[in-house]
């Protein structure tokens, strides 16, 4: 089984600042990454598949890099909205899935 | 525009069979660019996949769970379903289900339900 690992577990942040959240995968997933973001009892939204693409209408300032077994995901500017939990998910061993255990963004 | 909808008991008591539906609307469950999933996330805890199903029928499942999960896709009411035997307390979880959209490089929820707490309790 692939396993992903995210860092940190949890941060806090100010308003502005830029953010950014670490994935890396037990074996090469090649771009087969995926970026979530879940809020308090809300279910996950999709931001960034295939490690580097914007899903549609997510702003542009989350973005995701990395390739092989390390990916991140930033967010260059912070908004009051974007204090959540957030996720990796590879796909590369799809139809078998795997998720990060979560980074939980707090404010500073 | 696509809404997926969980519907089931929120108590199940230990040792019995969860059942769960998802009722599709806004579009065809039948698409071939999209597998249906099932995700679990027990109170505080972060998500786990445990398992997708394609239109046809093909099944695929977390290991960790294969043996007591079965999901089936009901292509005529729009609908997929999970079943989970022998429940326990450790299977209490607010349950999602979601479309797995496929693209070049990769596979992704992009579409989830609203989610549904089924607790495991006598």
């Amino acid at each position: 089984d692939i396993q992903m690992t995210q860092s940190p577990s949890s941060l806090s942040a100010s308003v502005g600042d830029r953010v950014t959240i670490t994935c890396r995968a037990s074996q090469s997933i090649s771009s087969y990454l995926n970026w979530y973001q879940q809020k308090p009892g809300k279910a996950p939204k999709l931001l960034i598949y295939a490690a580097s693409s914007l899903q549609s209408g997510v702003p542009s300032r989350f973005s995701g890099s990395g390739s092989g077994t390390d990916f991140t995901l930033t967010i260059s500017s912070l908004q009051p909205e974007d204090f959540a939990t957030y996720y990796c998910q590879q796909s590369y061993s799809t139809p078998s899935i795997t998720f990060g255990q979560g980074t939980r963004l707090e404010i500073k | 525009q696509l809404q997926l909808q969980e519907s089931g008991p929120g108590l199940v008591k230990p040792s019995e069979t969860l059942s769960l539906t998802c009722t599709v609307s806004g579009g065809s469950i039948s698409s071939s660019s999209y597998y249906w999933g099932w995700i679990r996330q027990p109170p505080g805890k972060g998500l786990e996949w445990i398992g997708s199903i394609y239109y046809s029928g093909s099944t695929y499942y977390n290991p960790s769970l294969k043996s007591r999960v079965t999901i089936s896709v009901d292509t005529s009411k729009n609908q997929f379903s999970l079943k989970l035997s022998s429940v326990t307390a450790a299977d209490t979880a607010v349950y999602y289900c979601a479309r797995l959209k496929q693209w070049l490089f990769s596979n992704a929820f992009d579409i989830w339900g609203q989610g549904t707490m089924v607790t495991v309790s006598s």
